[in-house]
């Protein structure tokens, strides 16, 4: 069975980063891309990116090029987002999906406060 | 970017009733393979994203078949054929033919 496993809630304090994990099992990590996707309070969903865990190739939606990184530890089957320069417009909660996204994670809060 | 646009946004059904949403793209989809990327996700409250239907018309696993989906180019629809309480929630359309993968803005079914 296919699983991702994210990690806790985060908050972050204004212009600083957070960084959040998802790991993989019930599956080759290699074989599929990881996507990530963004659900602001009360909104809709927004793809930030994906990242190939084989290559380490990635592709960002415009929006999120300055404010996502994404990477892939191979050894243990984890991929990561990087959210940095946090203001409160990154509160939300950020959930791994993946391939066709037809396995999510269970989304990580991320909370921006001073 | 590919706008998706689903109407309406909020849909009253009763237990029983079938029901459509639309997901209209500002681009075709279709692809030059002949491949036309559109998926259908829904959240239930307070649950991550599902996926039911993937290419247009194809049932997710486990997904039940009061569930279906159709259309292409740039029109496409999802119906349930019978609401059960489980469906309740929200519904969202994908397109992963362009980059960057778009979705639409949701559709909240509710019961009347």
């Amino acid at each position: 069975e296919v699983q991702l496993q994210q990690s806790g809630p985060e908050v972050g304090r204004p212009g600083s980063s957070v960084k959040i994990s998802c790991k993989a099992s019930g599956y080759t990590f290699t074989d599929y891309v990881m996507n990530w996707v963004k659900q602001s309070p009360g909104q809709g969903l927004e793809w930030i990116g994906w990242i190939d865990p084989e290559y380490g190739s990635t592709d960002y939606a415009e929006k999120f090029k300055k404010k996502a990184t994404l990477t892939a530890d191979t050894s243990s089957n984890t991929a990561y987002i990087q959210l940095s320069s946090l203001t409160s417009e990154d509160t939300a909660t950020y959930f791994c999906a993946l391939g066709v996204m037809d396995a999510w994670g269970q989304g990580a809060s991320v909370t921006v406060s001073s | 970017d590919v706008v998706l646009t689903q109407t309406p946004s909020t849909l009253s059904a009763t237990i029983g009733q079938s029901v459509s949403i639309s997901c209209r793209s500002s681009q075709s989809l279709l692809d030059s393979a002949g491949n036309t990327y559109l998926y259908w996700y829904l959240q239930r409250p307070g649950q991550s994203p599902q996926l039911l239907i993937y290419l247009v018309s194809n049932l997710g696993s486990g997904v039940p078949n009061r569930f279906s989906g159709s259309g292409s180019g740039t029109d496409f629809t999802l119906k349930i054929s019978g609401v059960e309480a489980e469906d309740l929630g929200v519904y969202y359309c994908m397109q992963a033919t362009h980059a960057p993968r778009t979705f639409g803005g949701g559709t909240k079914l509710e019961l009347k």
